[in-house]
């Protein structure tokens, strides 16, 4: 069976703080993708990051990086000098065929 | 470039009353469809989902049903609505082809249901 967790529920930072968002993926398949998805207080779903299950180099975009770890199952994702505009609930879904499963979502707050 | 269009943008419909979501999308063939639900506060929750014209595969047994009836249009229906149906409902389209699941999702704007 496959699983997907998201470790925090809610994360609270002040603004300009780095903050990392842990997800972990237990599942017995060799080749798999896994996604990061940001949802803003408008609800809509913004495609952020596809990383693949060989790849575990490090990802940095901007203020935004990814460390995936084969051997812990873990897909963290780093905001680095936080911003107001970062809140919103954050999710990574792990995918390996038709189907993409999210996990249950980390809300972000940054306050100013 | 690929557009997809969801409406209605909030609905509020009594219990009871019949649904109709419709979902579409521009500037791709034969793409995967979804529909997914999100409880107030909650996850994403796979309802459906569509490889083909006709082909639907449901994902969690319950009071709605869906169709597609067209290569780029994804419908999600109910006879009869109830409490337990409110959410916010995502539509999302991938490529297809990609068995091993390495495309990713894009959705559209949502459809916020209230039921009463």
């Amino acid at each position: 069976a496959q699983k997907v967790t998201q470790v925090q529920t809610e994360i609270s930072v002040v603004e300009k703080e780095d903050v990392t968002l842990d997800c972990v993926y237990e599942t017995r398949d060799t080749t798999y993708y896994l996604f990061w998805y940001k949802q803003p207080p408008s609800g809509e779903l913004v495609f952020l990051i596809r990383r693949n299950s060989f790849d575990e180099q490090n990802e940095i975009s901007g203020r935004y990086s990814w460390n995936f770890q084969k051997s812990t199952s873990s897909f963290n994702f780093t905001i680095t000098a936080s911003q107001v505009v970062d809140s919103a609930v954050y999710f990574c879904a792990p995918s390996n065929t038709d189907k993409l499963i999210f996990g249950t979502g980390t809300r972000l707050q940054v306050f100013p | 470039s690929q557009t997809i269009h969801q409406w209605p943008a909030t609905l509020v419909q009594p219990v009871g009353s019949p649904l109709s979501l419709e979902c579409t999308v521009e500037g791709t063939s034969n793409p995967n469809l979804y529909w997914y639900r999100q409880a107030a506060g909650r996850g994403l929750q796979l309802l459906f989902y569509s490889v083909g014209i006709g082909q639907i595969s449901s994902e969690v047994p319950q009071n709605l049903s869906a169709s597609r009836p067209q290569d780029r249009q994804f419908i999600l229906s109910s006879k009869k609505l109830l409490l337990s149906d409110s959410g916010f409902y995502l539509c999302a389209w991938r490529l297809s082809g990609t068995g091993l699941g390495n495309s990713p999702l894009h959705f559209g704007n949502g459809t916020r249901l209230t039921v009463t």
